[in-house]
Formats: C-alpha cells, sequence, structure tokens
C-alpha cells in the first residue's frame, strides 16, 4: 500500500516563526503537492512539485516555500508564520509514469494554528 | 488555468435514498482525469472513483457512478442507496496529463446520510 506520512498532526506556532511540514511517501512516485484546506474555499494547491528539485506555483503560492531535495520527501515552509495561515495542510503524491494520470494518494493531514 | 466547481456545500439525505452531487470544470485541455474524493471525519482523503476524458462511457464502482458530459464540463457523482458511512465531504478533481500534472479541487460538498 502506498503510504504518504506528514510530520505532524496537530502544529500550534508563534507569529513570525519559520515552520517546517514535512511529507514523506514511500512510493517512489514523481509528483507530490500541498493543499490549505478551509471551509467552504475546498483544497487550494499551494506548490507541487514534479521531480527532485523541481517545482511550480499552485494558486496560492504566497507567503510559502517548498523543497524537494530527495524524492521521497516533499517540505512546505512557512517562512514567517502569520494568523491567516491557520488551517488544515494535506500533501499528496501520485505517480507520473505513462500517458494518463492515475489516483493521488494523501497523508493524514496536519492542522497548524498560528497564535 | 484549470478550475472547479462545486454548487452544493451542502446537502442531507435518508438512508437509502438516492443522492445527486454536482460539479462542473474547466480546461482547455482534451485528455484528463476526473476524481471523486472523499473525506470523512477521520481526515483521511479516499478516492472515491475516477473518469478519463477520452472514455464516452460511464464510470461505476457499485453504489457509485458518475454522469461526465465532456461537451458540458460536467461531472457529477451519484450515489445510489445511501448508507450511513457515505457521510463525509465530497470533493471533486481535475487532472491534468499535459506538462506538470496539477490536480485541481473543487469546494466540496458536506453529504450527511440521515438515519
Amino acid at each position: 500500500d502506498v503510504k504518504v506520512t506528514q510530520s505532524s498532526r496537530y502544529l500550534v506556532k508563534r507569529t513570525g516563526e519559520k515552520v517546517f511540514l514535512e511529507c514523506v511517501q514511500d512510493m517512489d512516485h514523481e509528483n507530490m503537492f500541498w493543499y490549505r484546506q478551509d471551509p467552504g474555499l475546498g483544497l487550494r494547491l499551494i506548490y507541487f512539485s514534479y521531480d527532485v528539485k523541481m517545482k511550480e506555483k499552485g494558486d496560492i503560492p504566497e507567503g510559502y516555500s517548498v523543497s524537494r531535495e530527495k524524492k521521497e520527501r516533499f517540505s512546505l515552509i512557512l517562512e514567517s508564520a502569520s494568523t491567516n495561515q491557520t488551517s488544515m495542510y494535506l500533501c499528496a503524491s501520485k505517480s507520473g509514469q505513462g500517458l494518463f494520470d492515475t489516483e493521488a494518494f494523501f497523508g493524514q493531514g496536519t492542522r497548524l494554528t498560528v497564535v | 488555468a484549470q478550475t472547479v466547481t462545486q454548487s452544493q456545500p451542502e446537502m442531507s439525505v435518508q438512508e437509502a435514498e438516492t443522492v445527486t452531487l454536482s460539479c462542473t470544470y474547466d480546461t482547455s485541455e482534451n485528455n484528463y482525469y476526473l476524481f471523486w474524493y472523499k473525506q470523512p471525519p477521520s481526515r483521511q482523503m479516499i478516492l472515491v472513483i475516477r473518469q478519463e476524458a477520452y472514455k464516452q462511457q460511464n464510470a461505476t464502482e457499485n453504489r457509485f457512478s458518475v454522469n461526465f458530459q465532456k461537451a458540458a464540463k460536467s461531472f457529477s457523482l451519484k450515489i445510489s442507496d445511501s448508507q450511513l458511512g457515505d457521510t463525509a465531504m465530497y470533493f471533486c478533481a481535475f487532472g491534468s496529463i499535459q506538462g506538470a500534472q496539477k490536480l485541481v479541487f473543487g469546494q466540496g460538498t458536506r453529504l450527511t446520510i440521515n438515519p
């Protein structure tokens, strides 16, 4: 079974702190994604990566950066956390093999509260 | 850019009834995937069903089926004989297969199955 693991299920940070959210997948997937989930807004794509060291901005990249130094690990970085970044963060991965896509597999989510 | 719209924030039906969740999307691509994901209170996202855009036949998975109208860019999910365990958030998603394989979600529909 594919496993996507996020480093924390709940996290509380202070305004201005640098925050790292880690995501690890064990299926050698090329593509990895970071989303934030807010009520009424669904899942909004922050950043995604289609290969090691490759990244693309999603729909709401402001205030975030990412790092993918190894294929299995995709990190989301909040350079200076703010209260409007309080949210649920979901990591996902999927294979990029072949012409057609496959399903994405999700981590259990990290509920981040910035105080 | 691709967009996905779910116009029903909440729905509620009685157990054993049939319910249909709506989804529309916008894209200029010709080949792509569409997905319905379920997120129960445990927060773990689970794939319910997927549809390849090049296939005219609607996908079916047990009690779950879709009505895919490519020209209208519509992708609804029908749940037959609904069960209490179907209570969850349901997200419609668009999967690109061109270039960087972006995966975009809608706002979600909260479905409640009442006993």
